[in-house]
């Protein structure tokens, strides 16, 4: 069962900028989870909001949650490079639910 | 740091072989899950399991059956292969405690069945 999709499929960018990725999701949460996978690789847990949270911040990442519409954001700022990615959602319920992910590409 | 091995990073298998692939997680994890991931179709789940001897079906799981005989190892196994289950596997771990929400993944098995 698929519950959240991100938003946009690709995103491309040039280094500096920022990079913002939506998900939005179908039924309530506990929890939504931002992850990065780099090509060819296993996924990295980004950052966590609760579902009580509306807005949390790690490093040069940004996460917004409006459960009212059922949708997140992850906003990288400054972007570099290295940020060239996927971006996966995951929602909770009886486990973890992933998006399809939003791949990144950060031109230098 | 919590570390996931996953036993090969890339595998070739013909139609009807016996394939398994193992994980291992150093970090005393109760939980463990198997993942497959497929362009255009993102990760979906094929089994789980929250304790040693314990497993769960997920999403997907036809084909497929799992093996957690210790708690830090949780291997995947298909009985048959099927170029069908060509695909990118992904092991992951999370705690039973505070933070299980959160899961960490081992590096990917890509496998190819021919």
């Amino acid at each position: 069962s698929q519950q959240g999709e991100e938003d946009p499929q690709a995103l491309s960018i040039q280094e500096g900028e920022n990079a913002t990725m939506n998900c939005s999701y179908k039924t309530s949460i506990n929890n939504l989870q931002w992850y990065r996978q780099n090509s060819g690789r296993g996924l990295v847990h980004l950052i966590l909001i609760r579902s009580n949270e509306r807005e949390k911040h790690s490093g040069r990442l940004r996460v917004t949650l409006d459960t009212s519409k059922k949708s997140s954001s992850l906003l990288i700022t400054a972007s570099r490079a290295a940020d060239t990615a996927s971006y996966f959602c995951a929602t909770d319920g009886s486990r973890l639910t992933f998006g399809e992910g939003t791949q990144l590409t950060v031109n230098p | 740091d919590v570390k996931v091995t996953q036993s090969s990073r890339y595998l070739v298998k013909r139609t009807g072989e016996k394939v398994f692939l193992e994980c291992v997680q150093d970090m005393d994890h109760e939980n463990m899950f198997w993942y497959r991931q497929d362009p255009g179709l993102g990760l979906r789940l094929i089994y789980f399991s929250y304790d040693v001897k314990m497993k769960e079906k997920g999403d997907i799981p036809e084909g497929y059956s799992v093996s957690r005989e210790k708690k830090e190892r949780f291997s995947l196994i298909l009985e048959s292969a099927s170029t069908n289950q060509t695909s990118m596997y992904l092991c992951a771990s999370s705690s039973r405690g505070k933070g299980a929400e959160t899961q960490y993944f081992g590096p990917g098995t890509r496998l190819l069945v021919l």
